[in-house]
């Protein structure tokens, strides 16, 4: 599986987008990009994932670069409930997590 | 729709004593996974399950660690004797396909966060 880089953390203020970045330069061509949070105490929460093109739901957006080495989440008005970390996997085998990136939401 | 259930949600023992954790995945789930978080970091895959066969335990310390998933349903973990360092809080969670099918999400449960004393 492919490993991903994250920054370790980002912060955003209240109703702004938040741009995740996740870094997947050694991604196979059969392997989706997966993005989960976790809010404190809280298992992770699947948010969204994507082949190749973009996609959107109710939660957030995925753009994924053309040669999907990269790949940002947006969370398009970011609110204080969107406090939490954010994991980026590239999956095909296994769903193994890194360290994320702890996004805070502020006031 | 239900959704991953564990427990016990917390316990604590004392080092050299055993413990076991329950999941109940989603109805209709083949893929069954338990991860182990410590605190502040990631989760860390310990074994997945495929029905009621393993697929992937290489992070799994089988010399105190043991997991089972009979009939391919509800899954145990076991942790004996228990090391201060095995305190985390550990995860399951479950999909309807494997992970390796590409499409699908995993579900995950509450946790269960034990205390190595």
């Amino acid at each position: 599986d492919a490993k991903t880089t994250q920054p370790t953390s980002m912060d955003c203020a209240e109703g702004r987008a938040a741009n995740l970045p996740c870094n997947h330069s050694t991604i196979s061509g059969n392997e989706y990009v997966y993005w989960y949070r976790q809010i404190h105490s809280q298992g992770p929460q699947y948010i969204i994932h994507g082949l190749k093109n973009n996609e959107t739901n109710e939660m957030a957006s995925l753009i994924i670069t053309e040669d999907r080495k990269s790949s940002t989440l947006i969370l398009p008005h970011a609110t204080l409930r969107d406090t939490a970390v954010y994991y980026c996997i590239a999956n095909n085998n296994d769903m193994r997590f890194g360290a994320g990136t702890r996004l805070t939401v502020k006031p | 729709e239900a959704g991953v259930a564990q427990s016990p949600r917390y316990k604590i023992i004392e080092k050299r004593q055993s413990v076991a954790f329950w999941c109940n995945p989603i109805s209709g789930h083949a893929t069954l996974y338990w991860y182990q978080q410590i605190l502040g970091q990631g989760p860390k895959l310990l074994i997945q399950f495929q029905n009621n066969g393993v697929v992937d335990d290489s992070q799994l310390p089988k010399d105190r660690f043991s997991a089972e998933r009979l009939k391919g349903v509800d899954s145990t973990l076991k942790i004996q004797p228990a090391k201060l360092e095995d305190s985390a809080v550990y995860l399951c969670a479950s999909s309807q396909w494997p992970s390796g099918a590409g499409d699908t999400e995993a579900f995950f449960g509450q946790g269960t966060r034990l205390t190595v004393v």
